[in-house]
C-alpha cells in the first residue's frame, strides 16, 4: 500500500533554533499534502495545505512565517519550524493523497514527529 | 461549515465483546465521505473504514462495521469481537466530495479493552 515517510520521528531542539520536518510519499506522487498539529489527548488540527509547485495555504491563526512549508517535488513536502519556542512543542503529522487514485481515495499518513523545544 | 462531534471521550469494553462508538456530523452538503481512523499509542493514523454518502449500504471491514444514518447525520462504528489490539483513540472524520481532500475531525474517543 501507499506509504508516507515522515522524518524525524523525534527531535529535541533549543529555543530559538529552527527545525525541519520532512514528509515523503515513497511509492506514489502527491500534489497535495497536509500538515497537522496534535496536542496531547486532542484531535488533529490542520495547519496548512501544501501544494506542489505553489505556495501553501495556511489555516486561520497559523503563522506562515513561523511554519514554513515547501513542496518542491511531487514526493516531498517539508515543514520548518523557525525560531522555535517551548510552546511549539507538539506532535506534527503529515498526510498525502495519491494523485493517481480516483477522487475518493483516502489520505495516507506519516508516523508523526514529536518536537520538544527546550 | 461542517462539524463532527464525538460525544464519548472514553469507552471501555470487555475483550471479545462488541462496542459502538458514536459520531454525528453537521453539513448542508449531499455528497461527502465519512471515515473512521484509529490512532494507537504509536500515534500512526490508520484508516479503519470509510463510507460514501451516496451509498445506502453500510460499509464493513471484517470486525468493523458502520451504521450510517444519512438523514440523522449519524455515523457510528461497531467493533465486534473486540481485541486487545483495538485499544486506541478513534477519530471520526468528514470530507466534502468537492474539497481538496481536507478532513474535518471529531475530538476522538479513547477505547479501552479490558482483558
Amino acid at each position: 500500500g501507499a506509504v508516507v515517510s515522515q522524518h524525524p520521528s523525534r527531535v529535541i531542539c533549543k529555543s530559538g533554533t529552527s527545525v525541519k520536518i520532512e514528509c515523503r510519499s515513497l511509492d506514489f506522487q502527491a500534489t497535495t499534502m497536509f500538515w497537522y498539529r496534535q496536542f496531547p489527548k486532542q484531535s488533529l488540527m490542520l495547519m496548512a495545505t501544501s501544494n506542489e509547485g505553489s505556495k501553501a495555504t495556511y489555516e486561520q491563526g497559523v503563522e506562515k512565517d513561523k511554519f514554513l512549508i515547501n513542496h518542491a517535488s511531487l514526493t516531498l513536502s517539508t515543514l520548518t519550524v523557525t525560531s522555535a519556542h517551548p510552546e511549539d512543542s507538539s506532535f506534527y503529522i503529515c498526510s498525502a493523497r495519491d494523485q493517481a487514485v480516483n477522487y475518493n481515495s483516502p489520505l495516507h499518513f506519516g508516523n508523526g514527529t514529536r518536537l520538544t523545544v527546550t | 461549515a461542517q462539524t463532527v462531534t464525538q460525544s464519548q471521550p472514553e469507552m471501555s469494553v470487555q475483550e471479545a465483546e462488541t462496542v459502538t462508538l458514536s459520531c454525528t456530523y453537521d453539513t448542508s452538503e449531499s455528497d461527502y465521505y465519512l471515515f473512521w481512523y484509529k490512532q494507537p499509542p504509536s500515534r500512526q493514523m490508520i484508516l479503519v473504514i470509510r463510507q460514501e454518502a451516496y451509498k445506502q449500504q453500510n460499509a464493513t471491514e471484517n470486525r468493523f462495521s458502520v451504521n450510517f444514518q444519512k438523514a440523522a447525520k449519524s455515523f457510528s462504528l461497531k467493533i465486534s469481537d473486540s481485541q486487545l489490539g483495538d485499544a486506541a483513540m478513534y477519530f471520526c472524520a468528514y470530507r466534502s466530495a468537492d474539497s481538496n481532500y481536507q478532513l474535518i475531525w471529531g475530538a476522538g474517543t479513547k477505547l479501552i479493552i479490558k482483558p
